[in-house]
């Protein structure tokens, strides 16, 4: 059965630097979506990307954070300058309409120390 | 001052009896509605969704009822397994075929809790 994979499944960084989070979406889907979900607090939605541009993205999304599509599989998530409160799971999800179910990844844990 | 996590309601059942688990949806509008469970340390998993011109929609072991009057969602699993404890999401999709892609807003869950 295809499935959404991330990379890595842990990621500890340093206050300031970057990271980017990896995504192959289920190969078929056209609709791709970030959410991420602080320790113990539900998920919430952070930007939504097709036909390689954002669709819509959350107060979350601000200009510290950027998505893209570099080539037919990958799915990326850019934190430029983290910060201590980005410390959370993120997960990535793809859907083949953009109005189903959407499938979700394992999520990358992100600890910003 | 310093943020807390949500506390998480907690549903405990015994292995063999019926679930149900509540949620209240915030948007009116909405007109899809999922079910997610979530594993320790795993992505939510699609378990059934229902479109908002159904009441009920049944699936293996679960039932979803809508009441859109009160804007409620109800899960119900029947037969309640030990694998089935986790913790489960609603969560509601305001469809716009002109713009919105459909992105999620989630509940806050609720933790099933299954005792052998």
């Amino acid at each position: 059965e295809p499935e959404v994979t991330q990379t890595p499944s842990h990621q500890v960084t340093q206050m300031g630097q970057e990271v980017i989070l990896r995504c192959v979406p289920i190969s078929n889907h056209l609709y791709f979506y970030w959410y991420r979900q602080i320790l113990g607090q539900k998920v919430e939605f952070l930007v939504s990307f097709y036909n390689n541009e954002i669709s819509e993205k959350s107060e979350i999304f601000d200009d510290q954070f950027s998505v893209e599509r570099p080539d037919g599989s990958n799915f990326t998530l850019k934190i430029r300058s983290t910060k201590l409160e980005d410390s959370a799971m993120y997960f990535c999800a793809s859907s083949e309409t953009g109005i189903g179910e959407q499938f979700f990844g394992p999520g990358t844990r992100l600890t910003v120390l | 001052g310093e943020s807390v996590g949500l506390h998480l309601p907690t549903l405990s059942v015994q292995e063999g009896d019926n679930s149900i688990i509540n949620c209240a949806y915030s948007n009116s509008a909405s007109d899809y509605f999922i079910w997610y469970k979530q594993e320790s340390g795993k992505g939510p998993q699609f378990i059934i969704d229902i479109r908002s011109n159904m009441d009920k929609r049944q699936g293996q072991r679960v039932t979803v009822l809508l009441n859109k009057t009160v804007k409620h969602l109800s899960l119900q699993i029947a037969a309640t397994q030990p694998g089935d404890s986790a913790v489960y999401f609603c969560a509601e999709i305001l469809t716009n075929y002109g713009g919105s892609q459909g992105n999620l807003i989630f509940g806050k869950g609720t933790k099933l809790s299954v005792k052998p």
